[in-house]
Parts: C-alpha cells; structure tokens; sequence
C-alpha cells in the first residue's frame, strides 16, 4: 500500500524558516517523481513545487522560487520542502504527492496524496 | 499564467446528474485530471488524462475535454459524493495548475 506521511509542520514567526519531510513507503521511491501542493485554510490547492526521481529536474512556482527548496533523498525515501523567509500568506496545509508512472513532464497526475502538515506562520 | 476556472458551487438531487466545468484557453490541447476533496481529507483522483478512472473509483465518474472547456460528470450522484472538485492541468512552464475549485452539494 503507497503511503506517503508529512512532518515538520508547526507554528513559526514571520522570517522564520521551517523543514517538512515526507517519508514515503509502499512504492519504489527513486522512480518517481514527486511535488509538494499546499491549500491554505479555505481555499484552494496550489502547486508549490516538483522534483523528478533521479532528481535531474527541479521546478517551484515563480511566486515562491528563492525562498522554499524541495530536494530527496531516495536512500532514505522521503522527499523534503525547506522553507524561508516565511510570511503569513504561506500559512497552509502542506501535501506530498506522488506523480503517476508516465513522469514528471509527461502530463502525469498525482495519483497519491499525503495527510498534509499545517504551517502557521504568526507572531 | 495558466489559469484554469471552475464554478463556485453545484447542487444537485441525489440519483441526479452533475456537471462540472473547467474552462482555459485551449484546455482541449492538455490532459485534464479531476480530483475530489472530502472536508479534513486529502485529495483523491479521480479522474486522469480527460477520461479514465483510477482503479476504485466508480463508474458514475466520467470526464470529457474538448476545446476550451473540460466536464467532470457525476451520473446517479450520491450523498457520499458531496465534496469539493478540482480539476489540473499540466502546463510546460509551470507544470501542474489547479483550477479554482467546485463544491458540489447534494440536496
């Protein structure tokens, strides 16, 4: 059974930085890709971020390039999202989703979710 | 950007048909996937590339994507469908845009 369970979500001050992990089991982890989605209380889903499975390939939305970071480490099977400079609008419940087998830039959905990790970014 | 755009809010009588819309500039060019969101859970599929269902998701769940518009249909809609829908696309440049999502609600 694919699981995919997300950590590191927590309460932090503006500027503040945090790392989520998402430990994956169930699925050989270095073949796929896999991205980070977020959902902020009430809204709707936003795509934060994909990393391919060798990981060659590496994309963020252009809203958030140069403060979150996502990286692997297939050895360990978890995907990670490092996030600075955080600010209130970052609030959100944070997903990992796996991409399904066609891969990252063939128009694969993400066909496993995760529980998702809440972020509170607040003074 | 890509931007995909969906109705706030559909209603629908239980054993009824709904239609759900996803409008982007020429989306009949993409693959469309739908995914439905229960309150306090994660995302499932339930749709991919315009038409085929995952294993496990019941037939009543159909897709069409022709032009700019792409319909999730749900025949014999149920209770237990009541949920928010969102439907993605994949877009070269900034990969996978949602679409601003339908709460269905089942009357």
């Amino acid at each position: 059974e694919v699981q995919l369970v997300e950590s590191g979500g927590g309460l932090v001050k503006p500027g503040g930085s945090l790392r989520l992990s998402c430990a994956a089991s169930g699925f050989t982890f270095s073949s796929y890709s896999m991205n980070w989605v977020r959902q902020a209380p009430g809204k709707g889903l936003e795509w934060v971020s994909s990393i391919s499975s060798s990981p060659t390939y590496i994309n963020s939305a252009d809203s958030l390039k140069g403060r979150f970071t996502i990286s692997r480490d297939n050895a360990k099977n978890s995907l990670y999202l490092q996030m600075n400079s955080l600010r209130a609008e970052d609030t959100a419940v944070y997903y990992c989703a796996r991409v399904g087998p066609g891969g990252l830039y063939s128009g694969s959905p993400l066909d496993y979710w995760g529980q998702g990790t809440l972020v509170t970014v607040s003074s | 950007s890509y931007e995909l755009t969906q109705p706030p809010s559909v209603s629908v009588s239980p054993g009824q048909t709904a239609s759900i819309t996803c409008s982007g500039d020429k989306l009949g060019d993409k693959y469309v996937c739908w995914y439905q969101q229960k309150p306090g859970q994660s995302p499932v599929l339930v749709i991919y590339e315009d038409t085929k269902r995952p294993s496990g998701i019941p037939e009543r769940f159909s897709g069409s994507n022709s032009e700019n518009t792409a319909t999730l249909t749900i025949s014999g809609t149920q209770a237990m469908d009541e949920a928010d829908y969102y439907c993605q696309a994949w877009d070269s440049s900034t990969l996978y845009v949602f679409g601003t999502g339908t709460k269905v609600t089942v009357l």
